[in-house]
This record gives C-alpha cells, sequence and structure tokens, in this order.
C-alpha cells in the first residue's frame, strides 16, 4: 500500500466553482500534514500546513481526519489561476516526507 | 524561506556517462535532500544529504549509483552515474524538514534526459 494516496482527478471546473478532494495516509503515527501546489514543469510549492482543527487560508481550506487517516482540501470560488496540480504530503516522522501523486485541477473560464 | 538555486537546470545526455546536479542555498541549513520525480509521478526521496558524513539513502537507492557530497551547509551535489534512458526524470534538492512541522522548500529542479 502507498504511503499516501490521492484521486488523481482531473477535476474540471468551471471559474467559481467549488472543488473539493482527498487524499489518505497509511502511517497512523504520522504528526504534520501539508498540501502543495505543483504547476506545470515547476517545483512544489506549499499551499499549506493542516492542521487537526482544520484551517482557512483565503479561498482554500484544509481539514484533517486522524481516526480515518484522511485529509482534504477544499476550493472555493476557483480562479483560471488555481489550474494545477496539488499534492498531499505527510511527515514520516524523521525529517522526511512522503508525497501523493497528485490531483490535477483544471479551472476553465 | 530560503533561496535555492540548481545547475544546470536541464541537460540531455547519452547512456553510461554521469551528470553532477548543484545545488546552492542562500543561507545554511541544517537538512538537505534529493527527490527524483519521474515523468507523470510523484516525488521520491533518494537521500538525505549530511553535512561532513556519507549520505543517508532511501529503500532503491545506492551510493554507487547517486553519490552525494555536502561540503558545508548551503551547497550539496547528487551524481546520477552510468545513466540510462530509465534515469530520465527531473531531481530536485530541497531543505527544511525541521521546523514548521517538518515543512520543505524546493530548488527549481533539474531535467535530466537520457538517450
Amino acid at each position: 500500500r502507498k504511503e499516501v494516496e490521492q484521486d488523481p482527478g482531473p477535476f474540471n471546473v468551471p471559474e467559481g466553482a467549488t472543488v473539493a478532494f482527498n487524499c489518505t495516509y497509511s502511517n497512523s503515527a504520522s504528526q504534520s500534514f501539508f498540501w502543495y501546489r505543483q504547476d506545470c514543469r515547476k517545483e512544489p510549492k506549499l499551499l499549506m500546513s493542516v492542521y487537526s482543527s482544520g484551517n482557512e487560508d483565503g479561498r482554500f481550506t484544509a481539514q484533517l481526519n486522524r481516526a480515518s487517516q484522511y485529509i482534504s482540501l477544499l476550493i472555493r470560488d476557483s480562479k483560471l489561476s488555481d489550474s494545477a496540480t496539488y499534492l498531499c504530503v505527510v511527515n514520516r516522522g524523521d525529517y522526511k516526507l512522503s508525497f501523493g501523486a497528485g490531483t490535477t485541477v483544471t479551472v476553465r473560464a | 524561506s530560503a533561496v535555492i538555486s540548481q545547475k544546470p537546470s536541464r541537460d540531455i545526455c547519452q547512456r553510461g556517462t554521469s551528470l553532477t546536479i548543484q545545488c546552492q542555498v542562500d543561507s545554511q541549513v541544517t537538512m538537505m535532500f534529493w527527490y527524483r520525480q519521474q515523468p507523470g509521478q510523484s516525488l521520491t526521496l533518494i537521500a538525505t544529504a549530511n553535512q561532513g558524513s556519507e549520505a543517508t539513502y532511501e529503500s532503491g537507492f545506492v551510493i554507487d549509483k547517486f553519490p552525494i557530497s555536502r561540503p558545508n551547509l548551503t551547497f550539496s551535489t547528487l551524481t546520477v552515474s552510468n545513466m540510462s534512458p530509465e534515469d530520465s526524470s527531473i531531481y530536485l534538492c530541497s531543505v527544511g524538514g525541521t521546523v514548521q512541522g517538518g515543512t520543505q522548500y524546493f530548488g527549481p529542479g533539474t531535467r535530466l534526459t537520457v538517450l
């Protein structure tokens, strides 16, 4: 079983729509979680950390469910610039990160 | 966050040759990592570059194939040795891992094509 699994998508949504997707992780001892964004032919960039209580950053909301070992990301009022691959990332607990394969989101005009 | 640069940004190499990739950070960092991202795949950790000692390799990666140097706290190199077309990937260095819950920041990557 992969350490981090994501729905690859693609999610194709119109501007202004809400899109949400999840990932699951296998290591119940994982302590910290992140969403990274990767644009085509670019390096991954931190979008936001994910906290146990859930957290928002503008139009982005992240949730963590430790019992079910899944993490979600919701994007409200989608913009064209939100088109990217979103990587679910889990800290293995030894300074190292495990990456999901990514969820592709395309926002169309 | 630190500013990270990599050289070269891309290269096309012949089978059987080796390529050394450089990673430079604008400030001293404790942890540096090397990743590989194969076409259409996510990132896979190759090794942790340790300053002053041998790198720590992940399962499936060996020093003979991917020798790593870390002479100081701002610089590291990764060599891809005896290349084959299967080594065609993007290679990325990253820093961080010790603060902010283990957040890492990535260099721009080196796009390698092996013919």
